[in-house]
């Protein structure tokens, strides 16, 4: 258990309206992450923090925002929902595990109708 | 940027041993990682491999030779809770943060 949290974990939301993602952390750790997981895409980086205020794009950037004003909490919003970032949504941390393994939170499961 | 590689499906007897193969393409190879994930869940880390050779842990084995930018994941002893999606993973000495790139999943299905 890498003590990460994210909320909501279900969400169903209207075209072009903001939606923010939570994930928490309770072991300090400096990296941070969102992924997006799409059948036949994989798993695929939207953005990443590395550490208060310090935030770059991933890979699937285009849309989202994000923000870390706490050590503790890394967020995800989306300005304006599209139905194309109906996604299941995963924070990760980098752990101290065997080559500073990345750890998953639950996963957040978006519906933009 | 990097390319991962491994078969989308495979089938298998319950007792019996499935390979699952992944090939990469990066220019600054930091690492290999496995993943399990079953349906709905998020993924979860099993195995670790950044020199050539095997790592035995339990009934799940990995393997990577860098030259040849491949690895696998051997699962021993099949169970039906073994049906899930394997991730094959890649972490690049020159990629921002630390990231890691993920291939496209194998989901294996055990059967009786």
């Amino acid at each position: 258990d890498a003590g990460i949290t994210q909320s909501p974990r279900h969400k169903v939301t209207e075209t072009g309206t903001p939606v923010t993602l939570r994930c928490h952390q309770t072991e300090n750790h400096r990296y941070m992450y969102w992924y997006r997981q799409d059948p036949g895409h994989g798993l695929r980086l939207i953005h990443y923090s590395y550490g208060v205020k310090d935030t770059d794009k991933g890979e699937v950037s285009d849309g989202y925002s994000v923000s870390r004003s706490k050590t503790e909490d890394f967020l995800l919003t989306l300005e304006s929902a599209t139905s194309s970032q109906t996604s299941v949504y995963f924070c990760a941390i980098q752990g101290e595990g065997p080559g500073n393994t990345i750890y998953f939170g639950e996963g957040s499961w978006l519906t933009v109708v | 940027g990097q390319n991962i590689d491994q078969p989308t499906e495979m089938t298998a007897t319950e007792g019996a041993i499935v390979q699952i193969n992944c090939t990469y393409q990066t220019s600054g190879f930091n690492g290999l990682f496995w993943y399990q994930q079953h349906a709905g869940e998020a993924p979860t880390f099993l195995s670790y491999n950044v020199l050539d050779g095997l790592e035995e842990k339990g009934r799940f084995s990995s393997f990577l030779s860098r030259s040849k930018g491949y690895s696998y994941l051997l699962l021993k002893e099949l169970q039906m809770k073994d049906s899930a999606s394997y991730l094959c993973a890649v972490r690049d000495l020159r990629a921002a943060g630390n990231k890691l790139t993920f291939g496209g999943g194998t989901r294996v299905l055990v059967k009786p």
